[in-house]
């Protein structure tokens, strides 16, 4: 069945460090492909998206490119901040709206 | 201004009685979902429901019930018969529920549910 993989948590990294959480799927036919946050006590708001082999998702410095070839969504940012301390998490939705979220990677930047 | 409530933000409920969960939406989407979310684990599908009077088990729905009634309110209820309530229970909607739909889901802000 559809799924995702995402690396564990979590990372801590100091202020305008690089940041990199990988993401891999596996999915019949041509899913589209979510990053969401969670800032603590909240739920979930949508960061980027792709649709399409290729694409490319960016919000508020965040990258992901949709790489059929190695399954993967990794999420990058060049400089990260305080207020990115947050749960992320990569999804898949494949044909039937359905979702696939994986397990979350909590990011900690410390100044 | 659109978007999705739950009510109440925390719930406490003793061993034994049902609790209902509130989950509203004013986005005019076909489609609702609720989630289950423990630390470490990520988010679970209870029930979804892609139209008005109509909805579908997830992979964790035992001791759980839904109605859908109308299009903007997908209320939860989690029973006695579930034997580990305490978690972060969210709710989401999407555009359309039907098939080839690309959308996006729209979350609410949570109800955090403690059995004492």
């Amino acid at each position: 069945g559809d799924s995702v993989t995402q690396m564990e948590g979590p990372v801590t990294l100091s202020e305008e460090a690089f940041l990199t959480i990988n993401c891999t799927y596996t999915a019949t036919g041509y899913p589209s492909l979510f990053w969401y946050v969670q800032y603590p006590g909240e739920g979930l708001q949508l960061l980027l998206k792709a649709t399409k082999a290729d694409d490319k998702g960016s919000n508020k410095g965040f990258e992901a490119t949709y790489r059929k070839e190695t399954t993967s969504f990794h999420l990058e940012k060049g400089s990260v901040q305080v207020s990115d301390s947050a749960v992320y998490f990569c999804a898949l939705m494949n044909t039937g709206n359905q979702f696939y979220f994986g397990t979350g990677t909590s990011l900690t930047v410390i100044p | 201004d659109g978007g999705i409530t739950q009510s109440p933000k925390y719930l406490f409920r003793k061993e034994g009685q049902n609790v209902t969960l509130s989950c509203e939406q004013n986005l005019n989407h076909d489609a609702m979902y609720w989630y289950r979310q423990d630390p470490g684990q990520g988010l679970r599908l209870i029930y979804y429901s892609q139209i008005v009077n109509d909805f579908q088990k997830g992979d964790i729905a035992e001791g759980y019930s839904v109605s859908r009634e109308k299009k903007e309110s997908f209320p939860l209820t989690v029973t006695s018969a579930q034997k580990n309530p305490t978690a972060f229970y969210l709710c989401a909607s999407s555009i359309e529920g039907g098939l080839s739909s690309y959308n996006e889901q729209f979350f609410g802000p949570g109800t955090r549910l403690t059995v004492l």
